[in-house]
This record gives C-alpha cells, sequence and structure tokens, in this order.
C-alpha cells in the first residue's frame, strides 16, 4: 500500500518567520510530487511541483526534494496570515497505471 | 484561460437516491480525475479518464461510475445513496495524466453532497 504521510498540525508560525512543512512517501519509484494549498471550504490550489532532488524556488516557497530518504518538504517564507490554510503533499510515479496519492495535509496557522 | 467547472455546486439527497455531477476541465485537458474529500479520510481518489477511457479506479464500491465524452467533459455518479457518501466531490483536470512525469492536476471547486 503506497501511503504519503504529513503531521495533521496545527502548525503555528509567527508571522514573518519561515513555515517547514514535510512529507514522507513510501514508494520509491515516485517521481513527481505536487505541494497543494487548500483553504477551508474550498478545492486545492497547486502551489508548485518538484521532480528532481534538490531545491526549487518560487517566490517565497522553496521545495525540496530528498529521494534519497523519501521525503519532500516545502518552505515558505515571510510567513503571512494569508498563509494559513491546509496544506497537501502529493506524489506519483511515472507510469500509466499509477495513482497520485495525496497526505492527508497540515493544517498552518500563522499567527499575527 | 477557464478553469475547472464543476456543476452543481450543493446538492442535498437522501438515501436510496442517484446523484450525477459534472465536470469541465481546462480547454486542452484530456485528463479528469474525480476525488472524494472527507474531514477524516482526507482526500481519496475515485478514478481518472482519459480520452473517454477509464485508466485508473480507486478503491470504491461499484455504486461509483463515471464516464468522459468526447469533449473531455466527465459525469461521475452514485447510485444507492448512503449517508458515508455525504462529502465534498472534487475533479481535476490535467493535460497528459497521472503518470506522465510533472503532470499537473488542476481542481474544480468541488460539489458538496449532503445524504440525508
Amino acid at each position: 500500500q503506497k501511503e504519503v504521510e504529513q503531521n495533521s498540525g496545527p502548525l503555528s508560525v509567527p508571522e514573518g518567520a519561515i513555515a517547514s512543512l514535510n512529507c514522507t512517501y513510501s514508494d520509491r519509484g515516485s517521481q513527481s510530487f505536487f505541494w497543494y494549498r487548500q483553504y477551508s471550504g474550498k478545492s486545492p490550489e497547486l502551489i508548485m511541483f518538484i521532480y528532481s532532488n534538490g531545491d526549487k524556488e518560487d517566490g517565497r516557497f522553496t521545495a525540496q526534494l530528498n529521494k534519497a530518504s523519501q521525503y519532500v518538504s516545502l518552505l515558505i517564507r515571510d510567513s503571512q496570515p494569508s498563509d494559513s490554510a491546509t496544506y497537501l503533499c502529493a506524489v506519483t510515479g511515472m507510469n500509466r497505471d499509477d495513482k497520485i496519492i495525496f497526505g492527508k495535509g497540515t493544517r498552518l496557522h500563522i499567527l499575527p | 484561460k477557464a478553469g475547472v467547472t464543476q456543476t452543481p455546486r450543493y446538492l442535498i439527497k437522501t438515501r436510496g437516491q442517484q446523484v450525477t455531477l459534472s465536470c469541465s476541465p481546462i480547454s486542452g485537458h484530456r485528463s479528469v480525475s474525480w476525488y472524494q474529500q472527507t474531514p477524516g479520510q482526507g482526500l481519496q481518489f475515485l478514478f481518472e479518464y482519459f480520452s473517454e477511457t477509464q485508466r485508473n479506479k480507486g478503491n470504491f464500491p461499484g455504486r461509483f461510475s463515471g464516464r468522459q465524452f468526447s469533449n473531455s467533459r466527465s459525469e461521475m455518479n452514485v447510485s444507492t445513496l448512503e449517508l458515508g457518501d455525504s462529502a465534498l466531490y472534487l475533479c481535476a483536470s490535467s493535460r497528459y495524466g497521472q503518470g506522465r512525469i510533472a503532470d499537473t492536476q488542476y481542481f474544480g471547486p468541488g460539489t458538496r453532497l449532503t445524504v440525508l
């Protein structure tokens, strides 16, 4: 059973600080990794994806992938109250039979 | 570019009834995936359609079915509704389908189904 694990939180971070969200996955063959943000009552929206080991930066967001350790993380710099949401990690492989698997999400609360 | 649209947005049904939900993907996207989201279980994959064919299926009973039309629009049907089917049903579209590296899914606003 392929699994994606996230700490459910809530993770409380002061405004302006760095929020660090982590995700581990069980399938070593996983190739694509996504971070989605979901506000309460809304649908998930894509923040970024990563598929190569290392860091990928997009504005205040940095995704980090370590395939050897099977984890992917998301860093949010200069956290804002508007970043308060649930963050979903999603993982998929490279075969047509591979299904994208979502973690249950981490609730992030930015303290003003 | 228009996003993914889903209709209806809200639905109230009673046990035993059936329901059909509709999803229109982003123009040019051929893959539509359906998910059920509940507070306890998170986002669970129902099935994926690509070019009118079901490519993948999650672990849901046969009461859940779907189809895709030639214009990539998709419908999901749930028959003999149960109380536990109350959930947010999300569809997501992508250009190449699951299993293609970095193929990105874009979600619609969802249909909130309540079964009484």
